[in-house]
């Protein structure tokens, strides 16, 4: 099986613009969920879709928002970048929302 | 202060080293915890799962749970060059994956 994926894997945008980040999940997992990693926080959790309903949303503001698709393909969008959103971002797959997560590479955004 | 605390090292070990990595939580909730391993430019990947307290192995590879010092451990045998990566805890207080907390990780580096 393909495993998941994420693009664009390099990103560069400038402050104020919006981004729309994208992940393809392992074939027949329903459950999409997204992380932010950088190196002062580590990794946390922006929030997670399950057969296209959000089920879990971590604690960003309302810039941050995601969605996903009947195919269970799931988008993540940030509106008015800030020079702190500059981080990778990494998308997990699951059959269900209590089973193993199998992350994708990430997309690297760079906000300047 | 964090959720959970993790040392961000480097940690470097010669290869045939036990290696010691040890994650510190403040949360008396969380009953789910896991190791992930990074390598670069990649995203993590489940080493271990336990729940509530206790011992588990694989391999060469041991997780350890205490709940009662909110601290728990992973313990590499013989490590080897290739498991040089950057290692994250992980933990959970509801069923399974939901809403995972992580520790910022720590950088292992295992010298031939």
């Amino acid at each position: 099986k393909a495993g998941v994926t994420q693009t664009p894997r390099y990103l560069i945008k400038t402050r104020g613009q919006q981004v729309t980040l994208s992940c393809s999940p392992i074939s027949g997992h329903r459950s999409v969920s997204w992380y932010q990693q950088t190196p002062g926080q580590g990794l946390q959790f922006l929030f997670e879709y399950f057969s296209e309903t959000q089920r879990n949303k971590g604690n960003f503001p309302g810039r941050f928002s995601g969605r996903q698709f009947s195919n269970s393909r799931s988008e993540m969008n940030v509106s008015t970048l800030e020079l702190g959103d500059s981080a990778l971002y990494l998308c997990a797959s699951s059959p269900w929302n209590t089973d193993t997560q199998y992350f994708g590479p990430g997309t690297r955004l760079t906000v300047l | 202060q964090k959720e959970v605390e993790q040392d961000p090292g480097p940690l470097s070990v010669p290869e045939g080293a036990i290696v010691s990595l040890n994650c510190t939580y403040s949360n008396s909730a969380f009953q789910y915890f896991m190791w992930y391993r990074q390598y670069s430019r990649k995203g993590p990947e489940l080493l271990m799962y336990t729940y509530s307290s206790g011992n588990k192995e694989d391999g060469r590879f041991t997780a350890q749970v205490d709940k009662s010092s909110k601290y728990i451990s992973l313990f590499i045998r013989d490590s080897q060059p290739s498991d040089s990566a950057t290692y994250l805890c992980a933990m959970s207080a509801t069923t399974g994956f939901q809403k995972l907390v992580f520790g910022t990780g720590t950088r292992l580096l295992v010298s031939p």
